[in-house]
């Protein structure tokens, strides 16, 4: 059981906008800075979005982050094909005094 | 970003040490944290630890009475030896560049990971 809590799957056609939502408490989330993962099968996560709503160098703009309390959310707008992959939320657990990660997210392009 | 080569062995007999160590191939290990993430076949990810180049450490509440990580700043590379291990061991681990520290998830570099088998 994780300390965050994301839907399990979300699915979308190429082209809609997709939302992913990251819930935790006032130890995590509403207190410090959400981060956002990309991983694809066998290989390593990717940081997609930092401090809520930064993206690295190299990300599209089509990735966005978002925090409001205790709730996190990245949307992905224009989705294409390449975007099927599994995401994750992560922030520091003030209670546990290290880093958590949501449970993760398969996103399906339809 | 830094480059991050994993090493160590795939499979660990239960009760045994899961050693395995991250040598940066670009960068320089003497800044930043440096973590030790895991993630078991088909689940999510696990933070295990970290460490600064100082040598201090902060280790994740569930494992802290199994695991030691360690740096040599002369090899530029850090390690992980994780104890007894069992079968609810077996996962992928990836190290990785954590930024900020405390308070910070800021994972930016990650190694290619090390699916490790605890079975006999």
């Amino acid at each position: 059981q994780s300390v965050l809590t994301q839907p399990p799957s979300a699915s979308a056609t190429p082209g809609q906008r997709v939302t992913i939502s990251c819930s935790g408490s006032s130890s995590n989330v509403e207190t410090n800075n959400v981060n956002w993962y990309q991983q694809f099968p066998g290989t390593a996560p990717k940081l997609l979005i930092y401090d809520n709503h930064q993206r690295p160098s190299g990300v599209p703009d089509r990735f966005s982050g978002s925090k409001s309390g205790t709730s996190a959310s990245l949307a992905i707008s224009g989705l294409q094909s390449e975007d099927e992959a599994n995401y994750y939320c992560a922030v520091w657990d003030d209670s546990l005094n290290g880093p958590v990660f949501g449970g993760g997210t398969k996103l399906t392009v339809l | 970003q830094v480059q991050l080569q994993q090493s160590g062995p795939g499979l660990v007999k239960p009760s045994e040490t899961l050693s395995l160590t991250c040598t940066l191939s670009t960068g320089s290990i003497s800044s930043y944290y440096w973590s030790w993430i895991r993630q078991p076949p088909g689940k999510g990810l696990e933070w295990i630890g970290y460490i600064y180049y100082t040598g201090s450490t902060n280790y994740s509440p569930s494992l802290k009475s199994r695991v030691t990580i360690s740096v040599d700043t002369s090899k530029n590379q850090f390690s992980l030896n994780l104890r007894s291990v069992t079968a609810a061991d077996t996962a992928v681990y990836y190290c990785a560049r954590e930024l900020g520290g405390t308070y910070s998830t800021n994972f930016d570099s990650w190694g290619q990971g090390s699916l490790v088998t605890v079975s006999s």
